[in-house]
């Protein structure tokens, strides 16, 4: 299966910390992205990071994409409790010849107040 | 506007019925997708549509056919609904196909098959 795993699977946080979270690969990839999906809703996109970059920040988020080993990180830093949500991965294939996204397995995290 | 809808939100329905489920995008994208999201909140892909032309069709039963009768617009017709296929069902659309573009995700389907 080509399909991501997120570690952890679940992640619980205090207000003010950051939370790390880590997705691995199987395949070589054109990009990896990261969505968010709140309780009851859909995924909203946070950031897209290409093959050939190695790290990528957009507002208190930072991503960082290493294809030697095949393996992402999400940093949420300062976290609020609005960032309560589940996080998952996704991965398009090189060449985009399979045209689809494979998403991961996804961490949980919930940020007490 | 919302960008991605569909309806409805929340289906309730006996084994053995027929749903269908509609998606709109208003994003002027060509691609839009249908995926599934089961308990364990594995999400996977059913069917992908660019300019309504099917161009993934995963291992999915025949029960489930998609429809696209224009490119702001997928449907996904469920025949003889059985318990394992209650989850949630999610519409997306990209600006291209290829996986290489943002996804843009409707608000869900829950599908429950008592």
């Amino acid at each position: 299966s080509q399909q991501g795993e997120e570690d952890p699977q679940a992640l619980s946080i205090q207000e003010g910390e950051n939370a790390t979270m880590n997705c691995s690969y199987k395949t070589s990839i054109n990009n990896l992205q990261w969505y968010r999906q709140n309780s009851g809703r859909g995924l909203v996109h946070l950031i897209l990071i290409r093959s050939n970059e190695r790290e990528k920040h957009s507002g208190r988020l930072r991503v960082t994409l290493d294809t030697s080993k095949k393996s992402s990180s999400l940093l949420i830093t300062a976290s609020r409790a609005a960032d309560t949500a589940s996080y998952f991965c996704a991965t398009a294939d090189y060449g985009g010849a399979t045209n689809k996204l494979i998403f991961g397995t996804g961490t949980l995290l919930a940020v007490q107040p | 506007d919302t960008a991605v809808s569909q309806t409805p939100k929340y289906l309730v329905t006996q084994m053995g019925n027929d749903k269908s489920i509609k998606c709109e995008q208003n994003l002027g994208h060509d691609t839009m997708y249908w995926y599934k999201q089961d308990s364990k909140k594995f999400l996977k892909i059913m069917f992908s549509y660019n300019n309504k032309e099917l161009i993934i069709n995963e291992t999915v039963p025949n029960r489930f056919s998609p429809k696209s009768p224009d490119k702001a617009h997928l449907n996904l017709h469920i025949n003889s609904l059985e318990l394992g296929d209650s989850a949630v069902y999610f519409c997306a659309s990209s600006l291209r196909r290829g996986g290489t573009d943002t996804q843009y995700f409707g608000p869900g389907t829950r599908l429950t098959v008592l």
